[in-house]
């Protein structure tokens, strides 16, 4: 059974800190892996995607891939009451029959 | 604002009802798709279509029914749905469905809230 694994939190900071979320996958052939905002009461936005191994930063946003410890996370610098939502991490296996599989979303409050 | 639009947005509706859920985009793209968002539950594929032709069927029971006319264009045709049918149902579109992005590049509507009595 292909899984995606988020702590469901609430994870809580306080405002100006850094978020840190993560998320692993057990299929090893996954070939991309996406990171997705779910504000209450609204549906998924897409934050930023990583295919490499390291770290891949957009503004106050960092995605950081380790494929041998099938571990990826999003790193959110300065965190600001407005980043409070639900974290989800997809990932993208490869092959043709590629799938997207989802994690159940981490919950984070950013105190202010 | 976003370049994929549903409706409607809230939706009750009765076993024995008919009702059909739908979709549009304008954002140029080549997939579409829908997605059953439950509480406590990952977001589960329902259908595939690229360029129109439907791609998957994830299992899902035919009191779904799926219709893609043109790419700009998806519905969802719901009829003798059951109480757990009852969940967000969220339409989104991709530039495509290769490539590293591929189908993990998802642009979602604002969802239809489906509550089935």
């Amino acid at each position: 059974q292909k899984e995606v694994e988020q702590n469901s939190g609430p994870l809580s900071v306080p405002e100006g800190a850094i978020a840190s979320l993560n998320c692993t996958y057990s299929d090893r052939g996954s070939q991309s892996f996406f990171w997705y905002r779910q504000y209450s009461g609204k549906s998924p936005e897409l934050i930023m995607f990583i295919y490499s191994n390291g770290d891949k930063e957009d503004g106050r946003f960092t995605a950081q891939l380790n494929k041998a410890s099938q571990y990826v996370s999003l790193l959110i610098r300065d965190s600001q009451p407005s980043d409070s939502a639900t974290y989800l991490c997809a990932v993208l296996n490869a092959g043709n029959n590629r799938k997207l599989i989802w994690g159940l979303g981490t919950s984070l409050g950013v105190n202010p | 604002e976003t370049g994929v639009t549903q409706t409607p947005r809230h939706l009750v509706m009765g076993m024995t009802n008919k009702k059909s859920l739908k979709c549009e985009q304008h954002l140029g793209h080549n997939a579409m798709y829908w997605y059953k968002q439950s509480a406590k539950k990952p977001l589960e594929l329902m259908f595939v279509y690229n360029f129109k032709e439907q791609t998957e069927n994830n299992s899902v029971p035919s009191r779904f029914s799926p219709e893609c006319p043109n790419s700009s264009h998806l519905f969802l045709h719901l009829h003798t749905l059951q109480p757990e049918d009852s969940a967000l149902y969220l339409c989104a579109s991709s530039p495509g469905n290769s490539g590293l992005a591929g189908a993990g590049e998802l642009f979602f509507g604002e969802g239809s809230r489906l509550t089935v009595l």
